[in-house]
């Protein structure tokens, strides 16, 4: 069974600031999903990454897939509150991550 | 609005009880999921139904059973629930190309049992 190891676990940051998490594993990834996920609802799909290098940016998110596909990482530029939540990284053989746990602080 | 509906949003049982959580998706993916989500654990996966007629164990399926009652509902059942399976539950639905998720999960917004 294949590991996502997500970093940090937790991350608590000032509101304007910019923030980099990151999801690795031993294997190659075939895909690779990113979701929010805030409390008491689901997780919600920003993004699927499937080539290796691919960039892909969502308003002030920027999603990185490594080339040899066995990393990620989420890069959030100037973080709003709203941003706040739990990020989870999932590959496409239904295993995720544990999350990194955001908090934008006012 | 299009989505995956998860019955009941909350729900207490006493150890030894039994009860069916519901999921149901409109959005005529072919791939359903029912997952657990624990403090420190993240999500791990108890059953999956890759299509109409077939289900799979997943990491952690003992204690439960599933049901694929159709293309659009998908059913988790405790038959005898322990304190153990006190957890937050999600359905969620996916396009599948073999092995493999294409375009990601939706999720349902979760069912939350307590086991006394």
């Amino acid at each position: 069974t294949q590991l996502l190891e997500q970093s940090p676990q937790f991350l608590s940051i000032q509101e304007g600031e910019n923030l980099t998490v990151y999801c690795n594993s031993s294997s190659v990834f075939s895909s690779l999903q990113w979701y929010r996920q805030e409390p008491g609802e689901g997780p919600v799909l920003l993004v699927t990454v499937v080539t290796g290098g691919e960039v892909k940016k969502l308003k002030r998110l920027t999603f990185q897939f490594g080339d040899a596909r066995k990393d990620s990482s989420l890069h959030i530029t100037a973080a709003q509150t709203g941003d706040t939540g739990l990020y989870l990284c999932a590959e496409g053989k239904l295993v995720f991550g544990k999350g990194t746990k955001l908090t934008v602080n006012p | 609005n299009a989505g995956v509906t998860q019955t009941p949003k909350f729900q207490v049982l006493k150890t030894g009880q039994s009860m069916t959580l519901q999921c149901a998706q409109d959005m005529n993916h072919n791939s359903m999921y029912w997952y657990r989500q624990d403090p420190g654990m993240g999500l791990r996966l108890i059953y999956y139904s890759a299509s109409e007629g077939t289900t799979d164990k997943g990491e952690v399926p003992n204690g439960y059973n599933v049901s694929r009652l159709n293309k659009r509902e998908f059913s988790l059942r405790l038959e005898s629930a322990a304190p153990s399976q006190t957890s937050v539950y999600f359905c969620a639905s996916s396009t599948r190309q073999g092995r493999f998720i294409l375009y990601g999960y939706t999720f349902g917004s979760g069912t939350r049992l307590t086991v006394v």
